[in-house]
């Protein structure tokens, strides 16, 4: 079974980063078949995608996230990262990671999700 | 960029069927998903690529999507099927992923 796990900082200062990992496990995060996304969610808000990365390391962000995320991928880890620069409040939510099966571009697996709260 | 349109709310009483509908131009066209969300937990997947059940996942969940709208079936609806619901699609022409605004379900 397809487990992923997110980590990182539950508070970050505005203006600093944001850096979150993704901790694959029950399946690799170089297979062919599958890439990796990240979500977000405002506290009783809706789902806004991020972006995704390849197991290459090709990646695509959200048109108006693009200047500010930052996603890579550590085979040796088996694990996916993301970065978001220059935070401010608005960008407080719980943060997904979620496989996603190429054939379909659907997202199987999703992690619990991290909150991250952004505030001086 | 592509925008999914979805009620705010349905309610419907156990038993019975429920509808969450999910609009955008020419959707008929592309593969939609639908995800359940329970309160402080992650979406889970119930329907992809239109009317497809992933293993495990019960019967009384179906998905079609034809025209304008994809909508989500949930047949003899129960009291914990009571969540948000979330419709999803790939955009080919930007290379984005769009979620729907979401649907709260209530089983009155």
């Amino acid at each position: 079974q397809v487990q992923l796990q997110e980590s990182g900082p539950g508070l970050v200062q505005p203006s600093h980063t944001l850096s979150l990992t993704c901790a694959v496990s029950g399946d690799s995060v170089s297979r062919g078949n599958y890439y990796w996304s990240w979500i977000r969610q405002p506290a009783g808000k809706g789902l806004e995608w991020i972006g995704r990365i390849f197991p290459t390391g090709n990646t695509r962000y959200k048109a108006s996230l693009y200047s500010r995320v930052a996603m890579s991928v550590d085979t040796s880890k088996n694990h996916v990262s993301l970065e978001m620069r220059s935070v401010t409040a608005a960008d407080t939510a719980v943060y997904y990671c979620a496989r996603v099966v190429a054939a379909t571009r659907h997202f199987d697996f999703w992690g619990p999700g991290a909150l991250v709260t952004v505030s001086s | 960029s592509y925008v999914l349109t979805q009620p705010p709310s349905v309610s419907v009483a156990p038993g019975k069927t429920a509808k969450i509908s999910c609009g955008g131009k020419n959707i008929g066209t592309k593969s939609v998903h639908w995800y359940q969300q329970r309160p402080g937990q992650a979406p889970v997947l119930v329907v992809y690529d239109d009317s497809d059940r992933p293993s495990g996942m019960s019967e009384r969940f179906s998905g079609s999507n034809s025209g304008s709208a994809a909508t989500l079936t949930i047949s003899r609806v129960e009291a914990g099927d009571e969540a948000d619901y979330y419709c999803l699609l790939w955009d080919v022409s930007s290379d984005e992923w769009v979620f729907g605004g979401g649907t709260k379900l209530t089983v009155l």
